[in-house]
């Protein structure tokens, strides 16, 4: 069974970091992008950032530049998001997300980021 | 950045009804459109993607269509498992953004 599960979040006061993972299980993980997505309470979707299979390619939302960081490590079917100068807006339930044929065809159940003093 | 819009925002259907939700791009996506449900306290799950082509497992009610800058998502004959919210999402350039939603509920 595909898996993906998320963790890490947590309560954090602003200017702080965080780092997310995601265990991902299930497939052959270096064969897929993976991203991550978020979700702020009682809002929509707002993809993050997402890395390609290699590594190779990485983008980031706008909103997230400069202050957030993709990485995975293949070895170990994981992936990972670096979050830095965390601001209140950042609160929202984080998802990782499996990319494939141009959609995010698997999910975790997310965890929880919420920033606040 | 591509911004998606979503019509209805939210919609009132009794089980058995034909549901359409309209999704449209600011620009031209070709067909890299795809369609999420998400119900309440879960993740969202792929339904459609490449804006016609049926995710594995999805029910057969389930069918897109559209190209270019407008896409549609139809019910069927709605279900009670169908009372969700709904998003688009365009894949066409990064970043991949997502509709504001369409939540369906029943009447």
């Amino acid at each position: 069974e595909v898996q993906l599960v998320e963790s890490g979040g947590g309560l954090v006061q602003p200017g702080r970091s965080l780092r997310l993972s995601c265990a991902a299980s299930g497939f052959t993980f270096d064969d897929y992008a993976m991203h991550w997505v978020r979700q702020a309470p009682g809002k929509g979707l707002e993809w993050v950032s997402g890395i390609s299979w290699n590594s190779g390619s990485i983008g980031y939302a706008d909103s997230v530049k400069g202050r957030f960081t993709i990485s995975r490590d293949n070895a170990k079917n994981s992936l990972y998001l670096q979050m830095n100068s965390l601001r209140a807006e950042d609160t929202a339930l984080y998802y990782c997300a499996k990319w494939k044929d141009s959609g995010h065809e698997t999910w975790g159940q997310g965890t929880l980021v919420t920033v606040s003093s | 950045d591509i911004q998606m819009t979503q019509s209805p925002s939210s919609l009132s259907a009794s089980v058995g009804d034909r549901v359409t939700i309209t999704c449209r791009a600011s620009q031209s996506i070709s067909s890299y459109l795809n369609w999420y449900q998400q119900k309440p306290g879960k993740a969202p799950k792929l339904l459609i993607y490449a804006a016609s082509s049926l995710q594995s497992g999805v029910p057969s009610r389930f069918s897109g269509s559209g190209s270019g800058t407008d896409f549609t998502l139809t019910i069927s004959s709605l279900q009670p498992e169908d009372f969700a919210t709904y998003y688009c999402q365009q894949s066409y350039s990064t970043p991949p953004t997502f509709g504001p939603g369409t939540k369906v509920d029943i009447k």
